[in-house]
């Protein structure tokens, strides 16, 4: 098994771009989220989903959009990127929900200029 | 509202030396799982331990032990004989029983020097 995977590793975007950062798992997990890591800041939830078709939002959701097709892919979309969105960004995984073991990928550094 | 404090920003130890990392938690609920993870300086999230709020035992696993108290609202984590290798961010993090969320710490950086 991959695990959770992400791509891209490292991303440099200017102000007002959009890009999608994508995360697949193998594992059949029904529950995946994003976070951000900022320094001082720990990590803080975005976007998280039950399962295909369910989404919700977590503490940090503005300037995000998520969607979840099928149980693999979370796709995390950054729709006018801004500086303030400089950050590593995490997706993870569990098998039914935030009180299981999530499984982190390896992470996303995105630049904004 | 779920909360999780590690008051400890960083901490810096000389190889061997025992630490402590402390985490002291706010839940509403009854039901509720802590969570223990590694930051090396790679990158990557390492999990460590889960504890659900119905186990109180204290679990060692090699030089790692944690102790999770309800009366305190704390779950500490201490390194024994600590090595270099261990030098790296260490987040608690506390979800409740029905919410779908997960609260971390901001983490405490522990630095052990040869």
């Amino acid at each position: 098994n991959a695990g959770v995977t992400q791509t891209p590793k490292f991303q440099v975007l200017k102000t007002g771009q959009s890009m999608t950062l994508q995360c697949a798992q193998d594992m059949n997990h029904e529950y995946m989220s994003w976070y951000r890591q900022d320094p001082g800041m720990g990590l803080r939830l975005i976007h998280y989903s039950v399962g295909a078709g369910i989404t919700d939002q977590g503490e940090v959701p503005n300037g995000y959009n998520v969607s979840r097709s099928t149980t693999e892919d979370f796709p995390l979309r950054l729709l006018s990127a801004a500086p303030s969105q400089t950050s590593v960004y995490f997706c993870a995984s569990s098998h039914t929900g935030v009180e299981d073991t999530q499984y982190f990928g390896p992470g996303t550094r995105l630049t904004v200029l | 509202a779920q909360k999780v404090t590690q008051a400890q920003t960083e901490i810096s130890v000389v190889e061997k030396e025992d630490v402590t990392l402390d985490c002291v938690y706010e839940t509403r609920d009854t039901t509720y799982y802590l969570f223990w993870y590694k930051q090396p300086p790679s990158g990557e999230l390492v999990f460590l331990i889960r504890r659900n709020s119905f186990d109180e035992q204290n679990e060692i696993s090699g030089r790692y032990s944690w102790n999770f108290q309800k009366s305190t609202s704390s779950f500490n984590f201490t390194i024994t004989a600590s090595q270099v290798v261990d030098s790296a961010v260490y987040f608690c993090a506390l979800s409740e029983a029905g919410y779908s969320t997960l609260t971390f710490g901001k983490g405490t950086m522990l630095l052990v020097s040869p």
